[in-house]
């Protein structure tokens, strides 16, 4: 098993440009979730989703979007880059969202933008 | 609302003493898990140890081990004679599922820095 796949490894935008940062599982998970850290604030939810379908918002969803259109993959949007979104971006996923299932995580996107 | 507090930025430790890293959470669910992650500094996150809270005995995972006091609101993680490989940022971390959320969210701690002395 790959685990959680995470593509680009690191990006640099231009403030305004939009792009999407892949994840992918191979686990069959149904539960998966974007977060960004920032140095001194730990990791910060954006998004997450219970199942293919269905998604919605973490504590710093502004300026993101998803969407989970199979069990697979869980992609992230930035709709128009700001140098406030420079950042790592980890995704992460789980069995279910029962609290005793472990997260694992992908390898990040650092993501700069200038 | 759910929140978890790590009080120490920075720890250092003699290699091969123990070290106890500080977690506090606060929340109003009764069912929540309460998991550890290291991340050194190649950047991965790694899953170290889980506490339930329904768990009677404290968690243990090789030198890890998990200082679970329910009523405090504690979750302190101890790692036993430490090793250079030790050196990383070690994360706190707390799942939900009680309440009307239902959702499972993982909050995090903002973590803390430990370095491992020869």
């Amino acid at each position: 098993n790959a685990g959680v796949t995470q593509t680009p490894k690191f990006q640099v935008l231009k403030t305004g440009q939009s792009m999407t940062l892949q994840c992918a599982q191979d686990m069959n998970h149904e539960y998966m979730s974007w977060y960004r850290q920032d140095p001194g604030m730990g990791l910060r939810l954006i998004h997450y989703s219970v199942g293919a379908g269905i998604t919605d918002q973490g504590e710093v969803p502004n300026g993101y979007n998803v969407s989970r259109s199979t069990t697979e993959d869980f992609p992230l949007r930035l709709l128009s880059a700001a140098p406030s979104q420079t950042s790592v971006y980890f995704c992460a996923s789980s069995y279910g969202w029962a609290s005793q299932y472990e997260q694992y995580f992908g390898p990040g996107t650092r993501l700069t933008v200038t | 609302a759910q929140k978890i507090t790590q009080t120490q930025p920075g720890m250092f430790v003699q290699e091969k003493e123990a070290v106890t890293l500080d977690c506090t959470y606060d929340t109003s669910d009764p069912s929540y898990g309460l998991f550890w992650y290291k991340q050194p500094s190649s950047g991965e996150m790694i899953f170290l140890i889980y506490q339930g809270s329904y768990d009677q005995q404290n968690a243990t995972e090789g030198r890890y081990s998990l200082n679970f006091q329910k009523a405090r609101k504690s979750a302190n993680l101890v790692i036993s004679a430490s090793q250079l490989g030790d050196s990383a940022m070690y994360f706190c971390a707390m799942r939900d599922v009680g309440g009307s959320s239902n959702t499972g969210k993982l909050i995090f701690g903002q973590g803390t820095t430990l370095q491992v002395k020869p």
